[in-house]
């Protein structure tokens, strides 16, 4: 089975940089996605990771350890908008369905 | 709009009923996925079709079914519901099976009320 934990609250200021843990322990999986999804809305995709590394895309970044079962979504100049949950969700595995963590609730501040 | 058409947008009914949830995935794409999303829980997986065959199973129950049809549109069949069952579902799609590096688009989700 797969085991995805996440911080369920962050609370970041307009402007800055947050960033936002994703742990894994899981028998195998092809890559991590991480997914942004405002309250009652559809979950949108955001970046995938299937190498360790970084991979950055505009003013976020996520990056991926396989060997310590860890990931992270970075998100810089935060915007209000900004504010919403963030997915972090494993493919592969044994399930080809994507499994998701709880989701981290990211609020923005003035 | 990520091409993924989910209907009805919201639905109320009473214990003990049956529903169908409708998903049209985006044109080209072979995989319908069906997730569950309750307020104390995360996105839960329930089931995959690819291609109009049963793909992979989560944590679906008995009283809940699905099948995707020859124009790959699939429908989430839920009976006998209880107050439990009252949650969002979400159908998602994506072009190959899941094993490769494949990104699902959601649907706006069919809120489901059971009073």
């Amino acid at each position: 089975g797969q085991n995805i934990d996440q911080p369920t609250e962050m609370t970041a200021t307009e402007g800055a940089i947050v960033q936002i843990n994703c742990t894994y322990q899981t028998s195998g999986f092809n890559g991590l996605f991480w997914y942004q999804q405002h309250a009652g809305e559809a979950p949108t995709f955001l970046s995938y990771n299937v190498l360790d590394g970084l991979e950055e895309k505009g003013r976020f970044s996520s990056f991926l350890s396989r060997s310590k079962g860890y990931s992270y979504l970075l998100l810089k100049e935060l915007q209000m908008k900004d504010s919403a949950s963030y997915l972090c969700a494993l493919t592969g595995g044994g399930a080809d369905g994507l499994t998701f963590g709880k989701g981290t609730h990211l609020i923005i501040q003035p | 709009d990520s091409g993924v058409t989910q209907t009805p947008k919201h639905l109320i009914t009473a214990t003990g009923q049956r529903v169908t949830l409708r998903c049209s995935p985006r044109s080209g794409d072979l995989s319908v996925y069906w997730y569950q999303q309750s307020l104390d829980q995360g996105l839960q997986f329930l089931i995959q079709y690819y291609n109009g065959e049963e793909r992979a199973k989560g944590n679906i129950l008995e009283r809940f079914s699905a099948q995707q049809f020859p124009d790959l549109h699939s429908e989430l069949n839920l009976s006998s519901l209880e107050l439990g069952d009252s949650a969002l579902y979400f159908c998602a799609s994506s072009v190959m099976s899941g094993q490769e590096n494949t990104e699902a688009f959601f649907g706006q989700g069919t809120r489901l009320t059971v009073v």
